[in-house]
């Protein structure tokens, strides 16, 4: 069982908008910067958004970031085929002392 | 540009240990720290754990500790993890990752796959 929540699954079709949301507590997300990362295939994971909103050079704005207390959302517009992958929501857990993640949400794109 | 190179797959038997290698380019070694992540089989991310470019101390998740010693060799920009007593539930893709903070790690290895079986 995972520390942070995520669906297993969203879709929507190419073109459309998506959110990816993420849920945790005051000793993780409402206390800490959120990452999300995307794992396409076969690869290792990639790092799209960190520090809750902030994107690495190379990443389109097509990709967001938010938080909120202890939830975080992940918002991809402007769907393609090629953002099929699983992405995962990561963060540090200060009672734990350990970073931890989400289960992952797998992103179909119809 | 930056990389993380990892070593190869292995395949061991319940008991023995593992040593992976992330040989690291492209960054001042020592001003960043590495992070171990694994994924097993259809799983999720899980952090084995964490060891300074700077001094070498170390962070081990609760799960690992007394299995697990990560080191790094300066000298070569590289960074160690020996995981011991191995468990058929240990078998997953290990990634080596820097850490750009402690929220996050921005630049991954290539993974390198350790397979536990008899």
């Amino acid at each position: 069982q995972s520390v942070l929540t995520q669906p297993p699954s969203v879709s929507a079709a190419p073109g459309q908008k998506v959110t990816i949301s993420c849920s945790g507590s005051s000793s993780n997300i409402g206390n800490n910067f959120v990452a999300w990362y995307q794992q396409l295939p076969g690869t290792a994971p990639k790092l799209l958004i960190y520090d809750n909103n902030k994107r690495p050079s190379g990443i389109p704005d097509r990709f967001s970031g938010s938080k909120s207390g202890t939830s975080a959302t992940l918002g991809i517009t402007g769907l393609q085929t090629g953002d099929e992958a699983d992405y995962y929501c990561g963060t540090w857990d200060s009672s734990l002392n350990a970073a931890v993640f989400g289960g992952g949400t797998q992103l179909t794109v119809l | 540009q930056i990389q993380l190179v990892q070593s190869g797959a292995e395949v061991k038997k319940p008991g023995a240990s593992v040593k992976v290698s992330c040989k690291t380019y492209g960054y001042t070694f020592t001003s960043y720290g590495t992070s171990w992540v694994r994924q097993a089989p259809g799983q999720g991310l899980e952090w084995v754990g964490w060891i300074s470019g700077y001094n070498a101390n170390t962070n081990y998740a609760q799960k690992f500790l007394g299995r697990v010693s990560m080191t790094i060799d300066t000298s070569t920009s590289t960074v160690y993890m020996e995981l011991r007593s191995l468990r058929s539930d240990d078998t997953a893709i290990y990634y080596c990752a820097r850490d750009g903070g402690s929220s996050f790690r921005d630049n991954w290895g290539q993974g390198t796959l350790v397979t536990v079986s008899s």
